[in-house]
Formats: structure tokens, C-alpha cells, sequence
């Protein structure tokens, strides 16, 4: 599966959106991209994922660059329960084993 | 969605003996996962879970450390052997719909060996 690197660390104000980069430069054609975050005491909670649209649902919306190198999970109004580690993964869709293999993700601190 | 109910949410044991976590869904479900995450750090991967055969380890990971069972679609149990400080983690275990990435997680079950 393809690497990620997102950045450490991100403030966001609240209200305001959140923009949460990610690169993925080695993925290959069949594997989708994956947004999961974990809040502080919980397991980790799947948001969103893509393979080559932008897609958007209740929680987030997800850009997908047209080489699909990097995206960007976009939170519109980010609130103080928004604060937790994202993660970008890769993953292969229908045809994988279904294991995910988390990087050290990005650390989002909403601030009021 | 799934819901996913872990036991114990924490224990402190001693060294050198075991702890049994146990893992029930409230769906039957094909994939189901263990996940190690140690302090500070992100997660990784222990085993796959399967139903009626034994589970799939990731390098690392052994069975007489870390046995799993999978006696049915909704339940599995993951089991620290002969534990030592360093087995102090979060453990997590998850299911997955089929053929996808998409994983449902308990809330894990934070042990503290002294």
C-alpha cells in the first residue's frame, strides 16, 4: 500500500474551515484514500474516503488532486469537538484484505 | 455502521500474567481486526481475526503472545501473555465490511503493566 505524509500538527479557529493535506505521490490506480481521526480516549472513527472525485458527506469533504498525488479533507466549520488526530491512509478497495495501516497523522487543535 | 463493545475498557496487572480482551459486534460481520497503540504513538496492526481458522499475524507478532479466537461472526477475544511493562498500550479491536477499508472501532481497553 502507498505511503502518506501529512503534517504533525494544525490550529484552526473555530467556526472557520479546517483544511487537512495529505500527499500520497506512490499511489497506485486501484487504491482508494481513507480519513479516519481519533478523538482523545476513543477508537479511531472513519470519515470519508475517495478514489478519484471529490466526494462529500455529513462530516467532511474530501479533494482528490486530478494525479491524485495529494488530497485534502476540508471540515467547513470546525468546532471544538473537532480537535483530534486525523489520519490519511491508502488503501485498496474491493480486492484488499482490509487492513489499515496508519501513519502518525496530523494533529488538529481547534481553538475558540 | 457497527457497533462494537470491548472488555475490559482498562486493567492493571502484574507482570507475568495474562489478560483476556474480549471484542463483541452487534452484527455478524467477515472482517474483524486487532490493533496495538502504544503510548504517544499511532496504531498498528496485531492480527486479523478470522472466523474458524486461525489468525493472520503481522510481522512482529506472535500467537503464543498475543492467542486470538473467532468462535463465531459477532465475537473475538485477544489475549496478553505473560505480560511485561512494555505490553502497556491501548488495545483496539475493529470490524471491516467486506472487501473494504472501512473499519468500525471500539474504544479500546487501556492496560497498565507494572
Amino acid at each position: 500500500d502507498a505511503k502518506t505524509t501529512q503534517p504533525p500538527s494544525m490550529d484552526c479557529a473555530e467556526g472557520r474551515a479546517a483544511n487537512l493535506p495529505c500527499n500520497h505521490s506512490t499511489i497506485s490506480g486501484n487504491e482508494y484514500v481513507y480519513w479516519y481521526r481519533q478523538i482523545h480516549s476513543q477508537g479511531p472513527q472513519y470519515i470519508i474516503h475517495g478514489l478519484k472525485n471529490n466526494e462529500t458527506n455529513e462530516m467532511a469533504s474530501l479533494i482528490i488532486t486530478e494525479d491524485r498525488k495529494s488530497s485534502t479533507l476540508i471540515l467547513p466549520h470546525a468546532t471544538l469537538r473537532d480537535t483530534a488526530v486525523y489520519y490519511c491512509i491508502v488503501g485498496k478497495g474491493s480486492s484488499n484484505t482490509g487492513k489499515l495501516i496508519f501513519g502518525q497523522g496530523t494533529t488538529l487543535q481547534v481553538k475558540p | 455502521s457497527a457497533v462494537i463493545s470491548q472488555k475490559p475498557s482498562r486493567d492493571i496487572c502484574q507482570r507475568g500474567t495474562s489478560l483476556t480482551i474480549q471484542c463483541q459486534v452487534d452484527s455478524q460481520v467477515t472482517m474483524m481486526f486487532w490493533y496495538r497503540q502504544q503510548p504517544g504513538q499511532s496504531l498498528t496492526l496485531i492480527a486479523t481475526a478470522n472466523q474458524g481458522s486461525e489468525a493472520t499475524y503481522e510481522s512482529g507478532f506472535v500467537i503464543d503472545k498475543f492467542p486470538i479466537s473467532r468462535p463465531n461472526l459477532t465475537f473475538s477475544t485477544l489475549t496478553v501473555s505473560n505480560m511485561s511493562p512494555e505490553d502497556s498500550s491501548i488495545y483496539l479491536c475493529s470490524v471491516g465490511t467486506v472487501g473494504g477499508n472501512i473499519q468500525y472501532f471500539g474504544a479500546g481497553t487501556r492496560l497498565s503493566v507494572l
